[in-house]
């Protein structure tokens, strides 16, 4: 056990509908990530959020947004869902102050568009 | 811009065996980290083993261990006295500071009674 949480674990949803994802980082941890793993593009990272602000995005869609809450705990929020967005997404968290250090992951939600 | 290739898809070993599983990369970073994460058929994703690249020492972790080549920006993975839990996706990993990680498209390793 990462210690890192994520919920729901499983979530099927038709196309052009909403969903959210929801993590908790590990305790003291203040860096939020957020990857999707899909069979074809692997595990790509989405963005991140370090005590509240967005410190750096990646390959994410603009229908996807995402926020870290004042408990530190992460929302990542799909819009307008295709059937390519079906995938694992995983939220990690990494301790704060220590470049370089190791990324937690949690279960991942494995989300199904259909 | 950082990449990550692993060149072997799949893999098998005897269990007890030992196995290397390769992985090379390319960064303009100067100060980074290299990572192998473990994903058994649970998708958890786990830590396997860190190296810092300013560290010349091979890290090792109980049963694994690497060969950090800076030079060749080479970084595999020794996997000894092979077990059936060892059976999972692994992948190579790297990172810069405190922000993301650029994963390989990782290898399937099988362990066979």
């Amino acid at each position: 056990d990462s210690g890192v949480t994520q919920t729901p674990k499983h979530l099927i949803t038709a196309t052009g509908q909403r969903v959210t994802l929801r993590c908790s980082p590990r305790s003291g941890d203040l860096s939020v990530y957020w990857y999707q793993q899909s069979l074809d593009q692997g595990l790509q990272f989405l963005i991140q959020y370090y005590n509240g602000e967005e410190r750096a995005k990646g390959n994410i869609l603009e229908r996807f947004s995402a926020q870290q809450f004042p408990d530190l705990h992460s929302e990542l929020n799909l819009s307008s869902l295709e059937l390519g967005d079906s995938a694992l997404y995983f939220c990690a968290s990494s301790a704060p102050g220590q470049g370089g250090g190791p990324q937690y992951f949690g279960p991942g939600t494995r989300l199904t568009v259909t | 811009a950082q990449t990550v290739t692993q060149s072997q898809p799949e893999m098998s070993v005897q269990e007890a065996e030992t196995v290397t599983l390769s992985c090379t990369y390319d960064t303009s970073e100067s100060n980074y980290y290299l990572f192998w994460y473990k994903q058994p058929p649970s998708r958890q994703m786990i830590l396997v083993i860190r190296q810092e690249a300013y560290k010349q020492q091979n890290a090792t972790e109980n049963r694994f261990s690497v060969n950090f080549q800076k030079a060749a920006k080479s970084f595999s993975l020794k996997i000894s006295d092979s077990q059936l839990g060892d059976t999972a996706m692994y992948f190579c990993a790297s990172g810069a500071g405190s922000y993301q990680l650029t994963f390989g498209k990782g290898t399937k390793l099988s362990v066979i009674p």
